[in-house]
């Protein structure tokens, strides 16, 4: 069955820096999304992607986030001068088109700030 | 604003009993999606069961099945003869159609005892 591999699953990090989250939808999904969860608390949406450009975003993606697919299998997060408070899980969503399809999760990619 | 509440932080239940997952939810839309997810203690979102607002009968999926009583505006997700392999937390997550953001609640952690 397919799935959606995140890399990498940990990434450890000093507060200030770049870091980019990397993310492999399913192949004929056409929406992209990032949510996050901070250790122990609820799943927040972050943004959605759809036709190359971003269909709906929180307010919790504000600017110091960006979302890219840079090419036809890739969707990114990146996180421009990271803070503390970054440190959570990191999950990458994609689905079909229809409001019916779930949406499929990778795995995650735990991200810790130091 | 859509809003999802799970009351039951915590549930521990006999192998081979039937449970029952609470979940209500608040919307001002007349469409919407429902969807529960499972997250194992390893991390993972896996998908388990989608109930669609115009939904006529309740859905099921294998041992997985959603009491959904529309006017209470509730989607209980109902596992039976449960295994040790259903210990996990599971969130429930709702999606207005028209918007992409899947919003979760607080989940519940289901412990399951020999």
């Amino acid at each position: 069955e397919p799935e959606v591999t995140q890399t990498p699953s940990h990434q450890v990090t000093q507060m200030g820096q770049e870091v980019i989250l990397r993310c492999v939808p399913i192949s004929n999904h056409l929406y992209f999304y990032w949510y996050r969860q901070i250790l122990g608390q609820k799943v927040e949406f972050l943004v959605s992607f759809y036709n190359n450009e971003i269909s709906e975003k929180s307010e919790i993606f504000d600017d110091q986030f960006s979302v890219e697919r840079p090419d036809g299998s890739n969707f990114t997060l990146k996180i421009r001068s990271t803070k503390l408070e970054d440190s959570a899980m990191y999950f990458c969503a994609s689905s079909g088109v229809y409001s019916n399809q779930p949406q499929h999760f990778g795995d995650g990619t735990r991200l810790s700030i130091l | 604003a859509q809003k999802i509440t799970q009351t039951q932080p915590g549930m521990f239940v006999q192998e081979k009993e039937a449970v029952t997952l609470d979940c209500t939810y608040d919307t001002s839309d007349p469409s919407y999606g429902l969807f529960w997810y499972k997250q194992p203690s390893s991390g993972e979102m896996i998908f388990l069961i989608y109930q669609g607002s115009y939904d006529q009968q309740n859905a099921t999926e294998g041992r997985y099945s959603l009491n959904f009583q529309k006017a209470r505006k509730s989607a209980n997700l109902v596992i039976s003869a449960s295994q040790l392999g259903d210990s996990a937390m599971y969130f429930c997550a709702m999606r207005e159609y028209g918007r992409e953001k899947l919003t979760f609640g607080t989940g519940t952690r289901l412990t399951i005892i020999p």
